[in-house]
């Protein structure tokens, strides 16, 4: 069965960092590209950001470049999502998700809470 | 990027067909077949019920089918059921390795 697990997440201040980690089990994890989509409170869903299966690309939606970074170690099948210069609108789930253009599966999720 | 345009919410009874929009622009949805779309229950992670316009996973009902005419997609729920009630969110490729979700839609079975 396919599983991603996230965790990291937690209580943060303005301008503080944190890294969010995600589990891999269950497929060729080094085959995939994998990413991050995060939703606010109460909001839509945001796509975050993506890495090719070997690391070598990496894409950011604007609101995040420059502060974020993503990651990836093909040989702990782990995702990782370093979180730079945080702001109280970065408040949200942030989810894990295997693929490209479409997403499954997707992890539960780690609720991450910028505020002072 | 800005987010794809969907209703907030839609609604029918059971047995009854739903379709939900999803509009974007030339550079999104109009430009590529990578339209995808997500059923969410509420306090629950998202899942897949249509990717590349019209193609369903493996375990998604027949009931849900997915089209695209030029900047708009479309997911229709056909034969509703209390199950289906959900958050729908549609999701599309927007050039240069970036992708958008749209503004979600409220599905109800009266």
């Amino acid at each position: 069965e396919v599983q991603l697990v996230e965790s990291g997440g937690g209580l943060v201040q303005p301008g503080g960092s944190l890294r969010l980690s995600c589990a891999a089990s269950g497929f060729t994890f080094s085959s995939y590209w994998l990413g991050w989509v995060r939703q606010a409170p109460g909001k839509g869903l945001e796509w975050v950001a993506n890495i090719k299966p070997d690391g070598s690309e990496k894409y950011y939606v604007d609101s995040v470049k420059g502060r974020f970074s993503i990651s990836r170690d093909n040989a702990k099948n782990s995702l990782y999502l370093q979180m730079n210069s945080l702001r109280a609108e970065d408040t949200a789930v942030y989810y894990c998700v295997k693929g490209w253009s479409n997403y499954l599966p997707w992890g539960q999720g780690t609720l991450v809470t910028v505020s002072s | 990027q800005s987010a794809l345009t969907q209703p907030p919410s839609a609604s029918g009874s059971p047995g009854q067909s739903v379709t939900i929009s999803c509009t974007g622009t030339s550079s999104d949805v109009g430009g590529y077949n990578y339209v995808s779309w997500y059923q969410q229950y509420p306090g629950k992670a998202p899942k897949l019920m249509i990717y590349e316009v019209s193609k369903r996973p493996s375990g998604v009902p027949d009931r849900f089918s997915g089209s695209k005419s030029g900047n708009t997609a479309s997911l229709t729920v056909s034969g509703l059921q209390a199950e289906d009630e959900a958050d729908y969110y549609c999701s599309s490729y927007a050039a240069s390795n970036n992708f958008v979700f749209g503004t979600g839609t409220k599905v109800t079975v009266l």
